[in-house]
């Protein structure tokens, strides 16, 4: 079946650090993949996306490269900034398949 | 553009009682999705339309919910009779089509007492 798997929170970095957010998946065929982040409070919104394999999806500093060969779509950030503390889900939505499947999310706090 | 709209953004009522939320998709999207999201089970799918039509409702925990599209501008969820389990915050979002983005509305906090 389809699904993802997400490091598990909450991440915890000081202003100016590097993040990763792992996220690895199983789906058959050629799924896009997609990052969104949920402020507090609010809904979820699209951070990022990529359709194809070596796609390299980037937003407001983040950036995810679509890795077919590890089944990987991990979400990077050379440095995080406090409005960047969030709830970050990793998706997948599979060709054909009219919905998406979610990770659990990865709780990111970022302290000054 | 107005994005999703969902009323009420918070609803707090007793045991037993029915509760009613609303959705406004985006105008154009073709698709609709329910989602729940807990603490414990995170963000779970519940019902999805397209183009007014459910197609997949599997994920409706059990009878006491149903959903409804009575045209392509309104959606509703309902729980009849509601219980201290279903407290959650409840999503609603919408798509041009399939596989495409979604686009969240900012969510309905339920509270069952």
């Amino acid at each position: 079946g389809n699904s993802v798997t997400q490091m598990e929170g909450p991440v915890t970095l000081s202003e100016e650090a590097f993040l990763t957010i792992n996220c690895t998946y199983t789906a058959t065929g050629y799924p896009s993949l997609f990052w969104y982040v949920q402020y507090p409070g609010e809904g979820l919104q699209l951070l990022l996306k990529a359709t194809k394999a070596d796609d390299k999806g980037s937003n407001k500093g983040f950036e995810a490269t679509y890795r077919k060969e590890t089944t990987s779509f991990h979400l990077e950030k050379g440095s995080v900034q406090v409005s960047d503390s969030a709830v970050y889900f990793c998706a997948l939505s599979k060709t054909g398949a009219n919905n998406l499947f979610f990770g659990t999310g990865t709780r990111l706090t970022v302290i000054p | 553009d107005a994005g999703v709209i969902q009323s009420p953004r918070h609803e707090v009522t007793e045991m037993g009682q029915e509760v009613t939320l609303r959705c406004k998709p985006i105008s154009g999207h073709d698709y609709l999705f329910w989602y729940r999201q807990t603490m414990m089970r995170g963000l779970e799918l519940l019902i999805y339309f397209n183009n007014n039509v459910p197609i997949d409702d599997s994920g409706m925990p059990e009878d006491r919910f149903s959903a409804k599209m009575p045209n392509a501008s309104f959606s509703t969820l309902k729980i009849q009779p509601s219980e201290p389990r279903d407290s959650a915050v409840y999503f609603c979002a919408s798509s041009l089509r399939t596989g495409f983005e979604q686009y969240f509305g900012p969510g309905t906090r339920l509270t069952v007492t």
